[in-house]
C-alpha cells in the first residue's frame, strides 16, 4: 500500500462546477499537510497547508481528518485555470522535513 | 529575488556519460532536496540536505550523489548515466521552521540518456 494515495482521476468537469478531491495516507503519526498544484511540464506549487481545523482560500477549502488519515480538497466555481494536477503531499514532521507525494490527481476544467 | 533556480533546463546524454545539475537558492533556507518525476508519477525523493556540509539518502539514491558545500547550492551528480534515469529532476528548498515543511520548486531538468 501506497503511504499517499489519491484518486488519480481524471476529473472533467464544466466552469463552474464545485469539485473534491480526497487524499489517503497510512502513517498515523504524520504532521503536517498539504496540496500543491503542478501545471503541465512545470514544477509544483504550494496550493495550500491543510490544519486540523480546516482552513479556506478564496475558493478553495481544504479539510484533514486525522481519525480516517485523510484530507480532502474542495474547489468551488471552477475556473478553466484550475485544470492542473492536485498533489497531496504528507509530511512526518521529523527526519529533516522528508515529504511524501501522492501521484496526483488530475483535474480539467472544460468551457 | 529569484527562488530556487536549476541549471541546465535541458539535457542529454549517452549512457556512461557524467554529469552535474546545480541548483541554487536564495532565501536562506536550511533544507535542500532533489526529487525526480517520471511520467504520470509523483515525485520521489533522490537525496536531501538539512544543512550545508550535510546530505542523506532518500527514497531512489542508488546512481546518484550529492554535495552541498555552500548553503545556497545543492548539486546533484550522475556519475554513468543509464536510460532508467531518463526523468524530470527538481529541486527543492524548504525553511528549517518547526511545522513548516512547504517546499518550494525550481523549475526543473529534462534529463534525456540514450
Amino acid at each position: 500500500r501506497k503511504e499517499v494515495e489519491q484518486d488519480p482521476g481524471p476529473f472533467n468537469v464544466p466552469e463552474g462546477a464545485t469539485v473534491a478531491f480526497n487524499c489517503t495516507y497510512s502513517n498515523s503519526a504524520s504532521q503536517s499537510f498539504f496540496w500543491y498544484r503542478q501545471d503541465c511540464r512545470k514544477e509544483p506549487k504550494l496550493l495550500m497547508s491543510v490544519y486540523s481545523s480546516g482552513n479556506e482560500d478564496g475558493r478553495f477549502t481544504a479539510q484533514l481528518n486525522r481519525a480516517s488519515q485523510y484530507i480532502s480538497l474542495l474547489i468551488r466555481d471552477s475556473k478553466l485555470s484550475d485544470s492542473a494536477t492536485y498533489l497531496c503531499v504528507v509530511n512526518m514532521g521529523t527526519n529533516a522535513g522528508k515529504s511524501t507525494f501522492g501521484d496526483g490527481t488530475t483535474l480539467t476544467v472544460k468551457p | 529575488n529569484a527562488g530556487v533556480t536549476q541549471t541546465p533546463k535541458f539535457r542529454v546524454l549517452k549512457t556512461g556519460q557524467s554529469m552535474t545539475l546545480l541548483c541554487a537558492q536564495d532565501m536562506n533556507h536550511e533544507y535542500m532536496y532533489w526529487y525526480r518525476q517520471d511520467p504520470g508519477m509523483g515525485l520521489r525523493l533522490i537525496h536531501y540536505s538539512v544543512g550545508e556540509g550535510t546530505t542523506a539518502k532518500g527514497e531512489v539514491p542508488d546512481g546518484y550523489n550529492v554535495s552541498r558545500l555552500k548553503k545556497q547550492n545543492f548539486l546533484l551528480g550522475l556519475e554513468s548515466a543509464a536510460p532508467s534515469q531518463t526523468s524530470v529532476y527538481f529541486c527543492a528548498s524548504s525553511p528549517a521552521l518547526a511545522g513548516s515543511y512547504e517546499q518550494y520548486f525550481g523549475p526543473g531538468t529534462r534529463l534525456t540518456v540514450t
